[in-house]
């Protein structure tokens, strides 16, 4: 078993829908991050969060410690928020990753 | 501008030639790493270092090698690469232990 499942691995939505992207992880960890990658490869820091909820923009992420889980939601939806979104808790010195959701927003 | 840049974005090339991709960063990091993303299997560390002179294995190490001999430099290299090293290489540093990662814009490396 993984230690970081990612739920779902493909999404696709209409512009403007609400989209939420859910993590689980196994292993104690002392933070998480979301990393977008987008279509060319780039990797960008979303966030990093080691409780509660973080917003930016139209992108909220939240974590539960205890319950060893984590959301990406995304509001309004928009074609440039396509992308592959990646969860990885940080555990001991390390990242773990997550294999990433793929999500698709039409027009 | 903030930045982790790798050279060469693309290469092909052929088994048993000794390549080195370099990775260098403007950010004063003190930390830095190098991954390889598959398909399917998300990003594996490779190696990663702590400060200048200071390296170690990743979760893949096997038939890669690193330096670190200055702070902002930290290339990876393949003395005799094989095929099943053809992936999408990601360098990336960061600040502190747990601080945000900033990651490179990837080099695609085809082993034939």
């Amino acid at each position: 078993k993984n230690e970081v499942e990612q739920s779902p691995q493909n999404l696709t939505a209409q512009e403007g829908e609400f989209i939420t992207i859910n993590c689980s992880y196994s292993v104690g960890i002392s933070a998480l991050h979301w990393l977008q990658q987008h279509p060319g490869g780039g990797i960008v820091s979303l966030f990093m969060l080691s409780s509660g909820k973080k917003k930016h923009g139209r992108l909220i992420a939240t974590i539960n410690i205890q319950e060893k889980h984590s959301s990406l939601h995304i509001t309004a939806s928009h074609p440039r928020d396509s992308a592959v979104y990646i969860c990885a808790p940080f555990n001991t010195d390390k990242l773990i990753f997550g294999t990433g959701t793929r999500l698709q927003v039409f027009p | 501008e903030a930045q982790v840049t790798q050279n060469p974005r693309y290469l092909i090339t052929v088994t048993g030639k000794k390549l080195t991709v370099t990775c260098s960063q403007n950010m004063n990091h003190e930390y830095m790493s190098w991954y390889r993303q598959d398909p399917g299997l998300g990003l594996r560390q490779i190696y990663y270092s702590m400060n200048v002179e200071v390296t170690d294995k990743g979760d893949v190490p096997e038939g890669y090698k690193v330096s670190r001999k200055e702070k902002r430099n930290f290339p990876l290299i393949l003395e005799s690469p094989s095929p099943n090293q053809t992936s999408l290489y990601f360098c990336a540093s960061r600040f502190a232990v747990r601080g945000p990662q900033h990651f490179g814009d990837g080099t695609r490396l085809s082993i034939l």
